[in-house]
């Protein structure tokens, strides 16, 4: 069965620092990996993808991810928090032998202080 | 352009009673999912529809949830006889067809059944 961890359930950095919000998965196959950036009342926004290719992967707002076969982990950085970076993250597979559905990680909330 | 959207934003309900959630997917999406997102359950994966092919409820959780999509479009998710369970934030995602493509979320609807 297809799955993904997020083993911290917060993750606190200042402001400038860089951050690392962690993502493991367990996958049958090739995985296709997303996260998911969700801010308070709002739904699901969409920052990055790896399919295939380069194990570096860039997305939205300055957010890259770095994928990595050998540890099985998909872990989501930005060199430089923003505390409007302040949310909800969620790692997420693709379950290809499924409906194609999405099985999502708890979550980890990023807190970026000033 | 126009992205996935969905109503009512916010439901409150009484116990016992049924209601309807409306998802209006990205045009040309055919692939069209509903997922629900609740404290105890984190984010769970309903019910997916693609094109015009029978649909694929395996997560329902009950037999009073139901879904359908019209015309390969629109798509309404009913729960009959709501209980204190349901409550919870339902959230409809559409894509283009294959694993390869990432899902776009609609701002969710928050149900409530007192």
């Amino acid at each position: 069965a297809q799955s993904v961890a997020q083993p911290e359930d917060q993750v606190n950095v200042a402001e400038g620092n860089p951050l690392t919000v962690k993502c493991t998965y367990s996958v049958s196959g090739n995985p296709y990996l997303f996260w998911y950036v969700q801010y308070p009342n709002r739904g699901l926004q969409f920052l990055l993808k790896y399919i295939t290719g380069d194990n570096l992967v860039k997305g939205s707002y300055g957010f890259e991810a770095e994928f990595n076969k050998s540890q099985t982990s998909f872990h989501l950085k930005k060199p430089s928090a923003l505390v409007s970076d302040s949310a909800l993250y969620f790692c997420a597979v693709r379950d290809i032998w499924d409906t194609d559905k999405l099985i999502f990680g708890t979550g980890t909330r990023l807190q970026v202080f000033p | 352009g126009a992205g996935v959207s969905q109503s009512p934003s916010n439901k409150v309900t009484e116990k016992g009673k049924d209601v309807e959630l409306r998802c209006d997917p990205i045009s040309g999406h055919t692939a069209l999912y509903w997922y629900r997102q609740s404290l105890g359950q984190g984010l769970e994966f309903l019910i997916y529809f693609q094109g015009n092919s029978a649909p694929d409820k395996s997560g329902l959780p009950s037999d009073r949830f139901s879904a359908e999509r019209t015309g390969g479009s629109v798509s309404t998710l009913t729960i009959q006889r709501t209980q204190q369970e349901d409550s919870a934030v339902y959230l409809c995602a559409s894509s283009l067809p294959g694993s390869s493509y990432e899902q776009y979320f609609g701002p969710g609807t928050r149900l409530t059944v007192t």
